[in-house]
């Protein structure tokens, strides 16, 4: 399997414009999550999905994030519009539904660095 | 609600020292414990876990062992390597009570010199 995969890797773009990163979970996965990392703030959790519903979105900082998740193989998580505070780096992570097995932890995506000028 | 604590860093050791990296936790139900690692530029990986107390997770010359009785799960590892420097994050996920987040710590960044 790849893994998780999230693009672009990189992304830097001027304030007020969307920003929309891309996630791809592990096929059977039935759990994603995204999470913004900062130096300040350390690992944030965003919000989470379960079998493609949004389960808890209390972490969404402000009405100019939205994630959404149209099928089992993709989640998006939109800026709009962006602000330079917004720069972080950006992870999605998926994991199987609890009972599969021992495989109850997370599986990373490499993240996507945005950089909000 | 459920939450991690770790103590803070940085640290930085010359290779073959030993490391430890404290990890305490408050949980209500029965949590699995992990120690996930960020290497610099990249996505955090899994590096051990445990899911029931006494449990003894290792990997890559790397433990920690699930206390129930003290609420810890410290990462020891017995002589590092430049190789090991990273960030390590210790972190639970309490199935018990349907609730599939992670919580983790703040992080500790571990520096290892040559």
């Amino acid at each position: 399997d790849a893994g998780v995969i999230q693009s672009p890797r990189h992304e830097v773009t001027e304030m007020g414009q969307e920003v929309t990163l891309r996630c791809k979970p592990i096929s059977g996965h039935d759990y994603l999550f995204w999470y913004r990392q900062t130096m300040m703030r350390g690992l944030e959790l965003l919000i989470y999905f379960n079998n493609n519903v949004p389960i808890d979105d209390s972490g969404m900082p402000e009405d100019r994030f939205s994630a959404k998740m149209p099928n089992a193989s993709f989640s998006t998580l939109k800026i709009q519009p962006s602000e330079p505070r917004d720069s972080a780096v950006y992870f999605c992570a998926s994991r199987p539904h609890p009972g599969q097995g021992i495989y109850n932890e997370q599986f990373f995506g490499p993240g996507t660095r945005l950089t909000v000028l | 609600g459920d939450s991690v604590t770790q103590m803070e860093g940085p640290v930085t050791l010359s290779e073959e020292a030993f490391l430890t990296i404290n990890c305490t936790y408050t949980a209500t139900g029965y949590p699995s414990l992990f120690w996930y690692v960020q290497y610099p530029g990249e996505g955090l990986q899994l590096l051990l876990k445990a899911t029931k107390a006494d449990d003894k997770g290792s990997n890559k010359g790397f433990e920690a062992t699930y206390r129930k009785e003290t609420t810890s799960f410290h990462l020891e590892k017995g002589s590092v390597q430049v190789s090991d420097s990273a960030v390590y994050f210790c972190a639970l996920s309490d199935d018990s009570s349907n609730d599939y987040k992670l919580s983790f710590g703040a992080g500790t960044t571990v520096t290892v010199r040559a």
